[in-house]
């Protein structure tokens, strides 16, 4: 079964500067890959999604993925960030489009400091 | 507007005391889905459905029932609530994936305790 990986619980970053939450996929073809947001008391919001083609894809909100197989990652990336972006990130897959389930890594908690 | 809407957005119960979750979405999606999130887990699927009277178990779907009898409805049912189910639950749906598929959208959650 796929599943995927988000090694930081929480990152602490300062505004204005870089950004890269990692995420790392277990299956064996080429998933689809998501981003999500969550702020504080909201529901889930997609950043991007990948399916195929171009392996950098861009998202609202100044975000962007880079899906590389031969890492099994698909990380996301900003590269300066604003205190609005404090929020909980998570990382999802689906390869089965028969039942749409989507497997969600733990979640990365995102801090920023001025 | 184009949304998923959940009700109650809080809720406190007894052990015991059956409860139902609505959810509701207006844009005619086919598939819809219910997930828990639990703090170190990200989000289960309890259960989902790909259309109306087609629904079938999620990772963790003991517990919980639910019903597709209208395309838009989709609620979610705690018979027999233990203190194990306190959780933010989301309900969500999706069209039918093609070219232009980008996952499900959620609502904005509900926060159950169960004492």
């Amino acid at each position: 079964a796929q599943s995927v990986t988000q090694p930081d619980i929480h990152i602490t970053v300062s505004e204005g500067a870089s950004l890269e939450l990692r995420c790392n996929y277990s299956y064996g073809a080429t998933p689809y890959l998501f981003w999500y947001v969550q702020s504080p008391g909201q529901g889930l919001q997609l950043l991007l999604k990948y399916f195929s083609g171009d392996t950098l894809v861009q998202g609202i909100k100044g975000f962007e993925a880079e899906f590389k197989r031969s890492q099994s990652s698909f990380n996301l990336r900003k590269p300066s960030v604003h205190w609005s972006d404090a929020a909980e990130y998570f990382c999802a897959t689906t390869t089965n489009f028969g039942n749409e389930k989507l497997t969600f890594g733990t979640g990365t908690r995102l801090t920023i400091i001025p | 507007e184009a949304q998923v809407t959940q009700n109650p957005r809080y809720l406190i119960t007894v052990t015991g005391k059956k409860l139902t979750v609505t959810c509701s979405q207006n844009m005619n999606h086919e598939y819809m889905s219910w997930y828990r999130q639990d703090p170190g887990l990200g989000l289960r699927q309890i259960y989902y459905s790909m259309n109306v009277e087609v629904t079938d178990k999620g990772d963790v779907p003991e517990g919980y029932k639910v019903s597709r009898k209208e395309k838009r409805n989709f609620p979610l049912i705690l018979e027999s609530p233990s203190p194990n189910q306190t959780s933010l639950y989301f309900c969500a749906s999706s069209p039918d994936p093609g070219e232009y598929y980008d996952g499900y959208t959620f609502g904005s959650g509900t926060r159950l305790t169960v004492v």
